[in-house]
């Protein structure tokens, strides 16, 4: 059965330094989707991104964040210049045309010293 | 704002039934989606409801009432490994490609 997948599975970084998260999506799959979820919270939306360019983004996907898809099969998420408060997990979604079944990858967590 | 309330915790014993309830405040939606995230994992697609009534996918079930912003997910039969956070979810028609999440419900099963 086709899935998502994500890496790395950890990322630890220093402050101010940038990280990038990667996520394949499944092949067949139109929309992507960026989440994150600090420990014991919420899933929380961060950006979706469809026909190449972001069709919507929340509050917290601000300029610090950044998404691509660099070729047929990867998606990016880069956060510049990192702060503590952006440890969290980052989950990478995807979802067919015509269905609201979101399937997700295992996650990146990310640790921000 | 828009919002999807939760329980924060439900504990029920093996072999019984529980329901995990979702109120929601948002100014539309296109239907309720149900997942279940275990510890240190991904949050796993479970049930959804595009239309008021029930859903039955073998011991899980979801109910949508859209006139009383009012959802659950119904689990049957508990057994040890449906202990999980639950969460619900809407995509909302002011965008539709941006998904609210709930609160979240961590369920704890019980021998």
């Amino acid at each position: 059965e086709p899935e998502v997948t994500q890496t790395p599975s950890h990322q630890v970084t220093q402050m101010g330094q940038e990280v990038i998260l990667r996520c394949v999506p499944i092949s067949n799959h139109l929309y992507f989707y960026w989440y994150r979820q600090i420990l014991g919270q919420k899933v929380e939306f961060l950006v979706s991104f469809y026909n190449n360019e972001i069709s919507e983004k929340s509050e917290i996907f601000d300029d610090q964040f950044s998404v691509e898809r660099p070729d047929g099969s990867n998606f990016t998420l880069k956060i510049r210049s990192t702060k503590l408060e952006d440890s969290a997990m980052y989950f990478c979604a995807s979802r067919r045309q015509g269905s609201d079944t979101q399937y997700f990858g295992p996650g990146t967590r990310l640790t921000v010293l | 704002g828009q919002s999807l309330e939760q329980p924060s915790e439900v504990t029920a014993v093996e072999g019984a039934i529980v329901q995990i309830n979702c109120t929601y405040q948002t100014s539309g939606f296109y239907g309720l989606s149900w997942y279940q995230q275990h510890d240190g994992g991904a949050p796993t697609f479970l049930s959804y409801n595009a239309l008021d009534g029930l859903e039955e996918t073998g011991r899980f079930s979801s109910f949508l009432s859209r006139s009383d912003s009012y959802g659950y997910l119904l689990l049957q039969e508990l057994q040890m490994k449906d202990s999980a956070s639950y969460f619900c979810a809407v995509r909302d028609t002011s965008g539709t490609y941006k998904y609210i999440f709930g609160t979240g419900t961590r369920l704890k099963v019980l021998a």
